[in-house]
């Protein structure tokens, strides 16, 4: 089954650090970029990060800039988002997204951000 | 920075038809294909429309997508509409290579 299943969410104190991962399953990983979109509560979704299939390109929202890693493992079929001093607005639903069209999601881990 | 607008919500009966726009806030939105998802409370998003008009397998024909060069702008058009319809619907499109939402909209069958 094609399919991609995050991991790694949880509760996390400001100033924290996480590590996301997204596990693919069903299609050749290595051949798509990837990205990370999050969806902070009863909001909209909101594009986080990027990566090109051999990691030599690396693209993130200004407002994760500094803070957030995205990184790539093809021989795992793995993706990750490292996160780091981590905020209050940083709460969200955090999905991981194949870059083909049509795209291809998973499910969604949650995060939340909270003393 | 490209940005995109939706309205906030939409609201129609059974049966009829609807149409959400998405609105882009520079250049051209034919530069680039815009895809549109649907989420219900709870699930992730799927996609309803891909490369501007594509329907992905499974999805029914009363949902269509088309440009409108003149008025910069994305529309999704959903005919028939069912109860199941009622959910968040939002367009997607590019700046370079980054993925650009539009705020999303709130569909309501009535």
């Amino acid at each position: 089954e094609v399919q991609l299943v995050e991991s790694g969410g949880g509760l996390v104190k400001p100033g924290g650090s996480l590590r996301l991962s997204c596990a693919a399953s069903g299609f050749t990983f290595s051949t798509y970029s990837m990205n990370w979109v999050r969806q902070a509560p009863g909001k909209g979704l909101e594009w986080v990060a990027s990566i090109s299939t051999t990691r030599s390109n690396k693209y993130y929202a200004d407002s994760v800039k500094g803070r957030f890693a995205i990184s790539r493992d093809n021989a795992k079929n793995s993706l990750y988002l490292q996160m780091d001093s981590l905020r209050a607005e940083d709460t969200a639903v955090y999905y991981c997204a194949r870059a083909s069209l049509p795209s291809l999601w998973g499910q969604g881990t949650l995060v939340t951000v909270s003393s | 920075n490209f940005m995109l607008t939706q309205p906030h919500s939409v609201s129609e009966s059974p049966g009829k038809t609807v149409t959400i726009t998405c609105t882009g806030s520079s250049g051209s939105i034919a530069r680039n294909y815009v895809q549109w998802y649907q989420q219900r409370p709870g699930s992730a998003p799927t996609t309803v429309i891909y490369e501007d008009n594509q329907r992905p397998s499974g999805v029914p024909d009363r949902f269509s997508g088309s440009i409108d060069s003149s008025s910069n702008s994305a529309s999704l058009t959903i005919s028939g509409l069912k109860a199941e319809d009622e959910a968040d619907y939002y367009c997607q499109s590019y700046d370079g290579s980054n993925w650009v939402f539009g705020g999303g909209t709130k569909l309501a069958v009535l």
